[in-house]
């Protein structure tokens, strides 16, 4: 069964503190890996797409990678305004939806 | 830059009432999809929809849901008779080739 697991589920951090929130993932034969981040209330607003084991992807403050089990949100000198639930998923081969991880919450306290 | 637009944004209902929540995709997308969240969970696949038809659909997608696409330009979620279990906020989102989903803001759906 095609399944996402993130850790930590909370992490608190001090501005500028670097920390990586982990996806691993089991799939049968993974189409593209998500990350998305979302505010309380909100919808998920999409942050990366990742496609291929080694393939790496950069925004700001953010940088995702990707390995054959796994992924890492990579975070550097966080900001307050980096706090939010960021989301993991993975679409398989031949379907069109995504499975979501339960999220890691971010803190980031000035 | 364009987005996915939801209404309403909260709905309140009666245990056993028909409700329908609509969303406008982006423009020039072509492939539409229902997601919902319970409070304190997962966000979970429903429905996926292209055109004209549901491509796939979620163990969740029962015989109390509908999808319609009514016009050029709105999706729609419908649930012929509300549950309990039903209270989620329900997610719209689009793509234009079965890559990158856009997710709108969401309707909270309340039952009483």
């Amino acid at each position: 069964e095609d399944q996402v697991t993130q850790s930590p589920e909370a992490l608190r951090l001090q501005e500028g503190e670097s920390s990586s929130l982990n996806c691993s993932y089991t799939v049968s034969g993974l189409r593209g890996l998500f990350w998305y981040r979302q505010d309380p209330g909100k919808g998920p607003e999409f942050l990366f797409t990742l496609y291929s084991a080694g393939e790496e992807k950069e925004k700001e403050r953010l940088k995702a990678t990707l390995t054959k089990k796994e992924s890492f949100l990579h975070i550097t000198a966080p900001k307050p305004e980096d706090s939010a639930t960021y989301l993991c998923a993975v679409q398989a081969r031949n379907t069109d939806k995504l499975i979501f991880g339960t999220g890691t919450r971010l803190q980031v306290f000035p | 830059e364009p987005e996915v637009t939801q209404t309403p944004s909260h709905q309140v209902t009666q245990m056993g009432q028909e409700v329908i929540l609509r969303c406008v995709p982006i423009s020039n997308h072509l492939y539409f999809y229902w997601y919902r969240q319970i409070l304190g969970q997962k966000v979970e696949f429903l429905v996926s929809f292209y055109n004209n038809e549901i491509s796939e659909k979620s163990e969740i997608f029962d015989d109390q849901f509908s999808v319609e696409r009514p016009d050029g330009s709105n999706f729609t979620l419908k649930i012929r008779s509300t549950k309990l279990e039903d209270s989620a906020m329900y997610f719209c989102a689009s793509n234009l080739a079965t890559d990158t989903q856009y997710f709108g803001p969401g309707t909270r759906l309340t039952v009483l």
